[in-house]
């Protein structure tokens, strides 16, 4: 069964606009991780935020916030004041026991 | 240290022959991990690290990929016999005990010809 889904391939934002990402994830495991990476096609995964399963508050990152909704299972990142520079593939990806889990990305392109 | 290093960043080989791939995590990480990604696709599990003992290894890795960590420090990728199929983007990551974030190197790109 899948860990993380992506459901949206590609996205398309306006500089300056705010964007969301989505990603649902499945696990029966209490204590769990979700994170957030970028990989811009430089190919190096870049770490953007964080999200305990115990953590009553939403993460934010600077322009990152991560929308966790536990009961839905989601974990949606959030960019606001997009630029240029976001452009990339973002993965959302659950660490669960000794392994991370990775979606498929989300390939965001910044129009200006 | 400035993070996780991956050496080489390039290997291009015919198909049979052997490669060998080195990963230097961030120092004080007791975690390390080995991720292979292809094309469109996310990073999929290869085997995992708790200072030199591997822990977990895929199902899906077959029995010519081995990895080592021998003092707990780098780690190796070793690939036997190269098939095409191996062409991707291998990548290290290390982290450090609890939920925390792992940290990546910039991958090896392997091209099997």
């Amino acid at each position: 069964a899948q860990k993380i889904t992506q459901t949206q391939p590609g996205m398309f934002v306006q500089e300056k606009e705010a964007v969301t990402l989505d990603c649902t994830y499945d696990t029966s495991d209490p204590s769990y991780g979700l994170f957030w990476y970028k990989q811009p096609s430089s190919g190096e995964m870049i770490f953007l935020i964080y999200q305990g399963s115990y953590d009553q508050q939403n993460a934010t990152e600077g322009r990152y916030s991560l929308n966790f909704q536990k009961a839905r299972k989601s974990a949606n990142l959030v960019i606001s004041a997009s630029q240029l520079g976001d452009s990339a593939m973002y993965f959302c990806a659950m660490r669960d026991g000794n392994q991370f889990y990775f979606g498929t990305g989300t390939s965001l392109t910044v129009i200006p | 240290d400035t993070g996780v290093s991956q050496n080489p960043r390039h290997k291009i080989t015919k198909r049979g022959q052997n490669v060998t791939f080195r990963c230097d995590p961030i120092s004080e990480h007791n975690r390390l991990y080995w991720y292979r990604q292809t094309l469109g696709q996310g990073p999929e599990f290869l085997t995992y690290f708790q200072n030199e003992a591997q822990l977990e290894k895929s199902r899906l890795l077959s029995d010519r990929f081995s990895a080592e960590r021998p003092k707990g420090s780098f780690s190796t990728l070793e690939i036997q016999r190269t098939e095409q199929g191996d062409s991707a983007m291998y990548l290290c990551a290390s982290s450090s005990t609890g939920y925390t974030e792992a940290f990546f190197g910039q991958g090896t790109r392997l091209t099997v010809v």
